[in-house]
């Protein structure tokens, strides 16, 4: 079964922090996406990807940085960690238009 | 830009009722369109999709039919079940040479289902 797995379900992390989200597939796709939930906001484009180095801002790229070096991972990276980048964190894949595959979710507390 | 409008919710039915969720778009060209499900605590799972005009997208007892004269793709089932209690995404991906496919997403649909 095609998986996109993200390092971890639950983050507490302090403020100020750099803190590293991790994200794997395992389809060879070149797309790659990172998201952000929130009540009420629905889902929000962080940034994306669509070939290994290579990177593209979404709508909301401010306090973040991603990258890619290999096609299979993606990390999304917050410089210094704020409390209002508590979210829940998803990560994507897809291939042209199939739809994406989503990863179960970082639920990142900041604090 | 591309949008896509879906019904607001929560929306709230009984075991066994029918379930319509209304989705309209808004596009240049010919985009693809999906639905996807959140189970609470879980990311999205693809439930279904339509790829031309006319096209029906189906799983689970689910379907919806790709409605370009309208610019819709309403999710339908026939009988839900307390296992559907979820939130409905719908959302729409513009053509594979722009933007890696990037998708557009409604603001998604919460759905209880009561025994």
């Amino acid at each position: 079964d095609v998986k996109v797995t993200q390092s971890s379900r639950y983050l507490v992390k302090r403020t100020g922090e750099k803190v590293f989200l991790e994200c794997v597939q395992d389809m060879d796709h070149e797309n790659m996406f990172w998201y952000r939930q929130d009540p009420g906001l629905g889902l929000r484009l962080i940034y994306f990807s669509y070939d290994v180095k290579m990177k593209e801002k979404g709508d909301i790229p401010e306090g973040y940085s991603v990258s890619r070096e290999k096609k299979e991972r993606f990390s999304l990276i917050l410089e210094s960690a704020s409390t209002n980048q508590t979210s829940m964190y998803l990560c994507a894949s897809s291939f042209v238009q199939y739809g994406y595959t989503f990863g179960s979710g970082t639920r990142l507390t900041v604090v | 830009g591309n949008s896509v409008t879906q019904m607001e919710g929560p929306v709230t039915l009984s075991e066994e009722a029918f379930l319509t969720i209304n989705c309209t778009y808004t596009a240049t060209g010919y985009p693809s369109l999906f639905w996807y499900v959140q189970y609470p605590g879980e990311g999205l799972q693809l439930l279904l999709k339509a790829t031309k005009a006319d096209d029906k997208g189906s799983n689970k007892g689910f379907e919806a039919t790709y409605r370009k004269e309208t610019t819709s793709f309403h999710l339908e089932k026939g009988s839900v079940q307390v296992s559907d209690s979820a939130v409905y995404f719908c959302a729409l991906s513009a053509d594979p040479g722009a933007n890696a496919g990037k998708s557009t997403f409604g603001d998604g649909t919460t759905l209880t289902v009561k025994p």
